[in-house]
């Protein structure tokens, strides 16, 4: 059974930095291709990027948004996703959800971490 | 704004039929299949339709997909109270290399 699981949210302030981590299992992590989808306090959902697999390249996509603030990387011996955030703006504020990538789509997802960027 | 449109909520009774549409453009849906994701309230989201009209395992045929042109639906039928919650389509959009998600729509079971 496929698992992830976040972890590393929490509270900071506008301009500041925080890591996220995403431990998955039940699965060949180093084969696939992962996302990070996240959520506004009651609003939508929200692509921040992806990352390939190492044999596909190993390269990340980030949307719009976060593109030159967030970095998508994988550490693939510990099974981890990360998501890398600098300079953090109070719109960054949401669920963070980390998702498998399969058939082209985001498919299995974690439960989430919450990031509050506040004063 | 989503470039993905939605409306922003549907109803039905229990066992009535309901669709949910979702309208892009030629560089999304127009070129690229349609994913669904159903949110039951205070849960994650989950994968409900990929590729326009396939069922993950363990979705119930219940719920169907289609795609023409630049739009795409969604259909529940046989609808129950369980299937109340927010329904996101997305697409891959080759213009912004990126994925886009519509804006959600909350279905109700009155």
């Amino acid at each position: 059974e496929v698992q992830l699981v976040e972890s590393g949210g929490g509270l900071v302030k506008p301009g500041g930095s925080l890591r996220l981590s995403c431990a998955a299992s039940g699965f060949i992590f180093s084969n696939a291709w992962m996302n990070w989808v996240r959520q506004a306090p009651g609003k939508g959902l929200e692509w921040v990027g992806r990352i390939k697999s190492k044999t596909e390249g190993g390269t990340a996509d980030h949307a719009a948004p976060v593109k030159g603030r967030f970095t998508i990387s994988r550490d693939d011996p510990k099974n981890t996703l990360y998501l890398q955030m600098n300079s953090l703006k109070t719109e960054d504020t949401g669920v963070y959800y980390c998702t498998t990538d399969s058939f082209g789509t985001a498919a299995d997802w974690g439960q989430g971490t919450l990031v509050t960027v506040s004063s | 704004q989503s470039v993905l449109t939605q409306p922003p909520s549907a109803s039905g009774t229990p066992g009535q039929r309901v669709t949910i549409s979702c309208s892009g453009s030629t560089s999304n849906i127009g070129s690229n299949t349609v994913n669904w994701y159903q949110q039951l309230p205070g849960t994650a989201p989950k994968l409900l339709m990929y590729r326009n009209n396939e069922r993950p395992s363990g979705v119930p045929d219940r719920f169907s997909g289609s795609k023409s042109g630049t739009s795409a639906s969604l259909a529940i039928s046989g609808l129950q109270s369980e299937d109340e919650g927010d329904y996101y389509c997305a697409a891959w959009d080759d213009s912004l290399n990126g994925v886009l998600f519509g804006g959600g729509t909350k279905l109700t079971v009155l």
